[in-house]
């Protein structure tokens, strides 16, 4: 079935450093790929999407490059604020209608140390 | 401002009891979900359901029934709550066919059997 792999937490950064998270997935046909982040005591909210193979999603300093080659979708950003502290979510969809599950990873959590 | 509500932020309920969960939206989307989210196991989906009346099991299905009456409601049930449902649980929705689909959370509900 339909599956998202994400790099095993927790990651620890000082401020300023370069942020990677590892996503992959396996899926037949071509899912709509997210980044989903949730704060300490929040649900969860979109971060960025790409829709099609080549998008790249961004946002808050954050990217995504949607590769259907190897089947990825790392999220980036060049120089993380302890603001950044959260927990990362990839997922996928179909957007087919009818049944669409959302598949997610099972998150990645980041701190952020001063 | 979009909004989907579960109806209770902390709850503590008896091994044995019925215990209900509900989840409302505003957006008129056709999808909703529930997940519960454990330390170590990410986001783990429920149920499903893609329409009034409609609902698909998730990947842990077992302990857990669901009701979709109206479009804007989704109520998750546990017909005898045990102590290894404690958990996090998560009400999403999402529109249906559009692959920039977006999910929307709830804030969560912190179940917590005794």
């Amino acid at each position: 079935g339909d599956s998202v792999t994400q790099m095993e937490g927790p990651v620890t950064l000082s401020e300023e450093a370069f942020l990677t998270i590892n996503c992959t997935y396996t899926a037949t046909g071509y899912p709509s790929l997210f980044w989903y982040v949730q704060y300490p005591g929040e649900g969860l909210q979109l971060l960025l999407k790409a829709t099609k193979a080549d998008d790249k999603g961004s946002n808050k300093g954050f990217e995504a490059t949607y590769r259907k080659e190897t089947t990825s979708f790392h999220l980036e950003k060049g120089s993380v604020q302890v603001s950044d502290s959260a927990v990362y979510f990839c997922a996928l969809t179909f957007p087919q209608g009818g049944s669409e599950k959302l598949v997610f990873g099972k998150g990645t959590k980041l701190t952020v140390n001063p | 401002d979009v909004k989907v509500t579960q109806s209770s932020r902390y709850l503590v309920k008896r091994t044995g009891e019925k215990v209900f969960l509900e989840c409302v939206q505003d957006m008129d989307h056709e999808n909703m979900f529930w997940y519960r989210q454990d330390p170590g196991l990410g986001l783990r989906l429920i149920y499903f359901s893609y329409d009034v009346k409609m609902k698909e099991k998730g990947d842990i299905p077992e302990g857990y029934s669901v009701s979709r009456e109206k479009k804007e409601r989704f109520s998750l049930i546990l017909e005898s709550a045990s102590t290894n449902q404690t958990s996090m649980y998560l009400c999403a929705s999402t529109q249906s066919g559009s692959p920039n689909t977006e999910a929307f959370f709830g804030q969560g509900t912190r179940l917590t059997v005794v």
